[in-house]
């Protein structure tokens, strides 16, 4: 079965930080690309960034809202994911998605059709 | 406020057929055919039911469709039933800068 299941979150001052963690299962974890999703309260989702699979760098890229602040990485070797977020501001306050791009026989959507979504993790940014 | 405008809510009675809009620009609807479509039910995450403007992944029912025109794409459910009450979003691809926008939501009440 294919899973996602992220961990890490909970209440944060602003100006602190937090380090999320998104496990694996049942996927080709070393080809994939991953992306973390964050929905804040009554809102729309917002993308955050996305890490390229080892091969391509793992480069990563950033929304312009979290860029400096936040840093995604990924561990190959235990199928693991992580978003680093320093510099926390209210505003963050949202539960965070890791999230895998659709693979079909064309090939995948890393980047714009996102099909396993893990539970999430709530994120709260507050004094 | 999000990226791509979609009315905040829509409705149908069970059977009927409801289109919910999503409005971006020229620089990612307009530009990309890479528009997706989610249902989110309350306390669970996005569902993909469209990519590609108008392909349905596997398992999704073909009473979801999907099409785009110009800077406006739109998501059709046909045949509504009590279990597609839910929040729906749509998403494009955009830019180096940011790869995905995702819409506001739309909130479906099947009356």
């Amino acid at each position: 079965e294919v899973q996602l299941v992220e961990s890490g979150g909970g209440l944060v001052e602003p100006g602190g930080s937090l380090r999320l963690s998104c496990g694996t299962s049942g996927i080709t974890f070393g080809n994939a690309w991953m992306t973390w999703v964050r929905q804040a309260p009554g809102k729309g989702p917002e993308w955050v960034g996305r890490i390229k699979d080892s091969t391509q760098g793992a480069t990563t890229d950033y929304a312009a809202v979290v860029k400096g602040r936040f840093t995604i990485s990924r561990d190959d070797s235990k199928n693991m994911v992580f978003l680093q977020m320093d510099g926390l501001k209210t505003e963050d306050t949202a539960v965070y998605y890791c999230v895998k791009g659709l693979c079909t026989d064309t090939g995948c959507h890393w980047d714009d059709a996102f099909d396993i979504w893990g539970q999430g993790t709530m994120v709260t940014v507050s004094s | 406020q999000s990226a791509l405008t979609q009315p905040p809510s829509a409705s149908g009675s069970p059977g009927q057929s409801v289109t919910i809009s999503c409005t971006g620009t020229s620089n990612d609807v307009g530009r990309h055919n890479y528009v997706s479509w989610y249902h989110q039910h309350p306390g669970k995450a996005p569902k993909l039911i469209i990519y590609e403007v108008s392909k349905r992944p596997s398992g999704v029912p073909d009473r979801f469709s999907g099409s785009k025109s110009g800077n406006t794409a739109s998501l059709t459910v046909s045949g509504l039933q009590a279990e597609d009450e839910a929040d729906y979003y749509c998403s494009s691809y955009a830019d180096i800068k940011t790869l995905v926008v995702f819409g506001g939501g739309t909130k479906l009440t099947v009356l």
